[in-house]
Protein backbone atom coordinates (compact mmCIF):
# COMPACT_ATOMS: atom_id res chain seq x y z
CA UNK A 1 0.00 0.00 0.00
CA UNK A 2 0.89 3.21 -0.62
CA UNK A 3 2.04 5.87 1.80
CA UNK A 4 0.95 8.15 -0.40
CA UNK A 5 -2.13 7.60 -2.98
CA UNK A 6 -2.90 9.54 -6.11
CA UNK A 7 -5.84 10.05 -8.37
CA UNK A 8 -6.49 9.38 -10.92
CA UNK A 9 -3.96 7.08 -12.24
CA UNK A 10 -4.02 8.37 -15.94
CA UNK A 11 -6.14 11.12 -17.08
CA UNK A 12 -6.61 11.95 -21.07
CA UNK A 13 -7.95 15.34 -21.74
CA UNK A 14 -8.07 17.93 -24.35
CA UNK A 15 -5.85 21.40 -25.05
CA UNK A 16 -7.81 24.00 -23.11
CA UNK A 17 -10.05 21.76 -20.69
CA UNK A 18 -9.00 22.29 -16.69
CA UNK A 19 -7.99 19.13 -14.15
CA UNK A 20 -7.23 18.34 -11.08
CA UNK A 21 -4.72 15.86 -9.65
CA UNK A 22 -5.13 14.43 -5.69
CA UNK A 23 -2.55 13.41 -3.33
CA UNK A 24 -3.89 12.03 -0.64
CA UNK A 25 -2.75 10.34 2.82
CA UNK A 26 -3.53 8.91 5.98
CA UNK A 27 -0.26 10.12 7.80
CA UNK A 28 0.38 13.31 8.61
CA UNK A 29 3.60 15.22 6.42
CA UNK A 30 5.62 17.78 7.30
CA UNK A 31 5.24 18.83 3.86
CA UNK A 32 4.66 18.06 0.19
CA UNK A 33 6.10 18.24 -2.74
CA UNK A 34 5.04 18.00 -6.80
CA UNK A 35 7.23 16.90 -9.49
CA UNK A 36 6.86 16.72 -13.13
CA UNK A 37 8.65 14.16 -14.69
CA UNK A 38 8.69 14.02 -18.95
CA UNK A 39 9.47 10.81 -21.03
CA UNK A 40 13.40 9.89 -20.56
CA UNK A 41 14.13 12.11 -17.88
CA UNK A 42 14.18 12.43 -14.04
CA UNK A 43 11.83 14.52 -11.99
CA UNK A 44 11.93 18.49 -11.75
CA UNK A 45 10.71 19.77 -8.71
CA UNK A 46 7.80 22.03 -9.33
CA UNK A 47 6.38 23.35 -6.07
CA UNK A 48 7.02 22.46 -2.10
CA UNK A 49 3.91 23.30 0.04
CA UNK A 50 5.03 23.92 3.76
CA UNK A 51 1.92 25.12 5.72
CA UNK A 52 -1.50 23.36 5.89
CA UNK A 53 -4.14 25.28 3.49
CA UNK A 54 -1.44 26.53 2.04
CA UNK A 55 -2.14 27.21 -2.24
CA UNK A 56 0.82 28.43 -4.34
CA UNK A 57 0.32 29.31 -7.99
CA UNK A 58 2.75 28.81 -10.61
CA UNK A 59 1.54 30.30 -13.77
CA UNK A 60 -1.43 27.64 -14.80
CA UNK A 61 -0.78 25.44 -12.14
CA UNK A 62 -2.44 26.27 -8.54
CA UNK A 63 -1.05 23.52 -5.61
CA UNK A 64 -3.19 23.38 -2.39
CA UNK A 65 -1.74 21.50 0.92
CA UNK A 66 -4.75 20.64 2.81
CA UNK A 67 -5.62 22.17 6.54
CA UNK A 68 -4.54 18.55 8.45
CA UNK A 69 -1.64 18.11 5.94
CA UNK A 70 -2.44 15.03 5.07
CA UNK A 71 -3.37 15.68 1.37
CA UNK A 72 -2.85 18.25 -1.71
CA UNK A 73 -4.33 19.02 -5.35
CA UNK A 74 -3.04 20.40 -8.14
CA UNK A 75 -5.12 22.04 -10.31
CA UNK A 76 -4.43 22.67 -14.12
CA UNK A 77 -5.85 25.53 -15.73
CA UNK A 78 -6.30 25.73 -19.42
CA UNK A 79 -4.39 22.88 -20.18
CA UNK A 80 -1.69 22.33 -23.15
CA UNK A 81 -0.27 19.81 -24.61
CA UNK A 82 3.39 21.19 -22.96
CA UNK A 83 1.41 20.01 -19.73
CA UNK A 84 2.01 16.48 -20.75
CA UNK A 85 4.19 14.10 -18.28
CA UNK A 86 3.72 12.33 -15.41
CA UNK A 87 2.94 14.23 -11.93
CA UNK A 88 4.30 12.91 -8.56
CA UNK A 89 3.76 14.04 -5.59
CA UNK A 90 6.24 13.17 -2.62
CA UNK A 91 7.22 13.92 1.24
CA UNK A 92 9.47 13.32 3.60
CA UNK A 93 9.43 10.36 5.98
CA UNK A 94 11.33 10.48 9.11
CA UNK A 95 11.69 6.68 9.38
CA UNK A 96 14.05 7.38 6.55
CA UNK A 97 15.92 10.30 7.22
CA UNK A 98 12.89 12.56 6.09
CA UNK A 99 14.09 11.06 2.59
CA UNK A 100 11.15 11.60 0.04
CA UNK A 101 8.45 8.62 -0.31
CA UNK A 102 6.31 9.22 -3.75
CA UNK A 103 2.70 8.82 -4.76
CA UNK A 104 2.11 6.52 -7.43
CA UNK A 105 1.79 9.60 -10.11
CA UNK A 106 -0.62 10.47 -12.39
CA UNK A 107 -0.02 9.79 -15.87
CA UNK A 108 -1.58 13.40 -18.12
CA UNK A 109 -2.02 13.19 -21.27
CA UNK A 110 -3.28 16.88 -23.00
CA UNK A 111 -4.18 16.81 -26.64
CA UNK A 112 -4.02 19.31 -29.19
CA UNK B 1 26.18 25.03 -13.46
CA UNK B 2 25.65 21.27 -14.65
CA UNK B 3 22.95 18.98 -13.63
CA UNK B 4 23.10 15.78 -12.10
CA UNK B 5 24.39 12.98 -14.53
CA UNK B 6 24.23 9.66 -15.00
CA UNK B 7 25.99 6.92 -16.64
CA UNK B 8 25.40 4.60 -18.55
CA UNK B 9 21.72 5.66 -19.58
CA UNK B 10 20.76 2.14 -20.92
CA UNK B 11 21.84 -0.95 -19.91
CA UNK B 12 20.96 -4.88 -20.46
CA UNK B 13 22.21 -7.31 -18.07
CA UNK B 14 20.87 -11.21 -18.04
CA UNK B 15 20.36 -12.81 -14.33
CA UNK B 16 22.86 -13.54 -12.18
CA UNK B 17 25.12 -10.45 -13.55
CA UNK B 18 26.14 -8.06 -11.39
CA UNK B 19 25.73 -4.17 -12.56
CA UNK B 20 27.31 -1.12 -11.38
CA UNK B 21 25.72 2.70 -12.17
CA UNK B 22 27.41 6.03 -11.77
CA UNK B 23 26.00 9.45 -10.50
CA UNK B 24 27.56 13.11 -11.05
CA UNK B 25 25.76 15.37 -8.36
CA UNK B 26 25.73 18.91 -9.35
CA UNK B 27 28.42 20.90 -8.04
CA UNK B 28 29.24 21.43 -4.27
CA UNK B 29 26.68 19.22 -3.37
CA UNK B 30 27.09 16.64 -1.16
CA UNK B 31 24.04 14.09 -0.67
CA UNK B 32 23.47 11.41 -3.31
CA UNK B 33 20.06 9.66 -2.96
CA UNK B 34 19.05 7.19 -5.35
CA UNK B 35 15.87 5.88 -6.15
CA UNK B 36 14.15 2.74 -8.29
CA UNK B 37 11.18 3.54 -10.66
CA UNK B 38 9.06 0.87 -11.92
CA UNK B 39 5.80 0.84 -12.97
CA UNK B 40 4.72 -1.20 -10.16
CA UNK B 41 5.94 0.17 -7.67
CA UNK B 42 6.62 3.62 -8.65
CA UNK B 43 9.76 5.80 -7.25
CA UNK B 44 11.02 4.17 -3.87
CA UNK B 45 13.87 4.89 -1.47
CA UNK B 46 16.78 2.92 -1.89
CA UNK B 47 19.79 5.13 -0.23
CA UNK B 48 21.75 8.04 0.70
CA UNK B 49 25.31 9.28 1.12
CA UNK B 50 26.51 12.06 2.36
CA UNK B 51 30.54 12.38 3.17
CA UNK B 52 31.25 9.29 1.68
CA UNK B 53 28.79 7.67 4.54
CA UNK B 54 25.57 5.87 4.10
CA UNK B 55 23.17 8.18 5.95
CA UNK B 56 19.64 6.60 5.27
CA UNK B 57 18.59 3.33 3.58
CA UNK B 58 15.52 2.00 2.35
CA UNK B 59 14.04 -1.38 2.34
CA UNK B 60 16.02 -2.72 -0.28
CA UNK B 61 17.78 -6.22 0.17
CA UNK B 62 21.37 -6.02 0.59
CA UNK B 63 22.18 -7.22 -3.16
CA UNK B 64 21.60 -2.90 -3.27
CA UNK B 65 24.80 -1.49 -2.64
CA UNK B 66 26.66 1.93 -2.81
CA UNK B 67 29.25 4.40 -2.25
CA UNK B 68 30.37 7.89 -2.47
CA UNK B 69 33.79 9.20 -3.48
CA UNK B 70 35.50 12.29 -1.73
CA UNK B 71 34.28 14.55 -4.92
CA UNK B 72 30.87 13.16 -3.84
CA UNK B 73 30.44 10.58 -6.72
CA UNK B 74 28.31 8.02 -6.21
CA UNK B 75 27.89 4.33 -7.56
CA UNK B 76 25.31 2.62 -7.17
CA UNK B 77 26.14 -1.62 -7.33
CA UNK B 78 23.34 -4.38 -7.92
CA UNK B 79 24.75 -7.93 -7.63
CA UNK B 80 23.12 -11.35 -8.68
CA UNK B 81 20.54 -9.84 -10.43
CA UNK B 82 17.10 -10.30 -10.78
CA UNK B 83 14.51 -9.93 -13.66
CA UNK B 84 12.69 -7.72 -11.18
CA UNK B 85 15.27 -5.34 -11.01
CA UNK B 86 14.45 -4.17 -13.95
CA UNK B 87 13.78 -0.47 -13.37
CA UNK B 88 14.84 3.29 -14.02
CA UNK B 89 17.60 3.84 -11.43
CA UNK B 90 17.28 7.76 -10.47
CA UNK B 91 19.18 9.43 -8.45
CA UNK B 92 19.28 13.04 -6.97
CA UNK B 93 21.52 15.60 -5.65
CA UNK B 94 21.51 18.10 -3.04
CA UNK B 95 23.57 20.30 -0.80
CA UNK B 96 23.05 18.78 2.75
CA UNK B 97 21.49 15.69 4.41
CA UNK B 98 18.71 17.11 6.22
CA UNK B 99 16.04 16.16 4.05
CA UNK B 100 14.45 19.36 3.85
CA UNK B 101 16.86 20.62 0.70
CA UNK B 102 15.99 20.50 -2.64
CA UNK B 103 16.83 17.44 -5.17
CA UNK B 104 17.72 17.72 -7.92
CA UNK B 105 17.21 14.41 -9.96
CA UNK B 106 19.41 12.98 -12.72
CA UNK B 107 17.44 11.81 -16.45
CA UNK B 108 18.30 8.21 -14.67
CA UNK B 109 19.61 4.50 -15.88
CA UNK B 110 17.45 2.25 -17.36
CA UNK B 111 18.23 -1.25 -16.46
CA UNK B 112 16.60 -3.84 -18.27
CA UNK B 113 17.88 -8.27 -16.65
CA UNK B 114 16.64 -10.46 -19.27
Amino acid sequence: TQLLEQSPQFLSIQEGENLTVYCNSSSVFSSLQWYRQEPGEGPVLLVTVVTGGEVKKLKRLTFQFGDARKDSSLHITAAQPGDTGLYLCAGPRREYGNKLVFGAGTILRVKS
Amino acid sequence: KAGVTQTPRYLIKTRGQQVTLSCSPISGHRSVSWYQQTPGQGLQFLFEYFSETQRNKGNFPGRFSGRQFSNSRSEMNVSTLELGDSALYLCASSLGSSGGETQYFGPGTRLLVL
